[in-house]
């Protein structure tokens, strides 16, 4: 069965500081690949995703994720963070067909604390 | 207006109240999805739909009724609530499963008293 980790359950960094959270998934092919963040009170916006292709994805608000599947990871990285980004962030991971198993299946969530 | 609208925002109810939570989305999606977050748990599958069928029903308890009149349109109907269920209750909605993936609302805060 698919399954996600989010090994960190909080990180603060300072502004301006880079980021990276960590995330590895477990499937036995392909998966498809999303990143989202939550702020406080609200749903969940779509950062960015893999399907196939380029391994190195950009998504929006300047942040990008590496899929490497000999790590069976996918990190969320960003090069100088802002205090805006502060908020909630869940990794997913998908399948390529349909049935219960073409659910997302979401990680715990990373919460990250931006200290100025 | 684009994308997808829960109302209401916010919630209040009794344990002996029924209420009924709304979903609504203008995206052309034919899946849509409740998901229920509470504080320090993952997010937690409720139901899905799927042109309008429910094909998933994770176990959850029958003072939940999921109800999908067509694919614009999810509601969850509240009855005989226990303070356990007070959570953040997000809906979503997808083109076709597999998972191309979610757009979610803005979710209702429910508070069970």
């Amino acid at each position: 069965a698919q399954s996600v980790t989010q090994p960190d359950i909080h990180i603060t960094v300072s502004e301006g500081a880079s980021l990276e959270l960590r995330c590895n998934y477990s499937y036995g092919a392909t998966p498809y690949l999303f990143w989202y963040v939550q702020s406080p009170g609200q749903g969940l916006q779509l950062l960015l995703k893999y399907f196939s292709g380029d391994t190195l994805v950009q998504g929006i608000k300047g942040f990008e994720a590496e899929f490497k599947r000999s790590q069976s990871s996918f990190n969320l990285r960003k090069p100088s963070v802002h205090w805006s980004d502060a908020a909630e962030y869940f990794c997913a991971v998908g399948a390529n067909y349909g049935g219960s198993q073409g659910n997302l299946i979401f990680g715990k969530g990373t919460k990250l604390s931006v200290k100025p | 207006e684009t994308g997808v609208t829960q109302t209401p925002r916010h919630l209040v109810m009794g344990m002996t109240n029924k209420k009924s939570l709304k979903c609504e989305q203008h995206l052309g999606h034919n899946a849509m999805y409740w998901y229920k977050q509470s504080a320090k748990k993952p997010l937690e599958l409720m139901f899905v739909y799927s042109l309008e069928e429910r094909v998933e029903n994770n176990s959850v308890p029958s003072r939940f009724s999921p109800e999908c009149p067509n694919s614009s349109h999810l509601f969850l109907h509240l009855h005989t609530l226990q303070p356990e269920d007070s959570a953040l209750y997000l809906c979503a909605s997808s083109q076709d499963r597999p998972s191309y993936g979610y757009t979610f609302g803005s979710g209702t805060r429910l508070t069970v008293v």
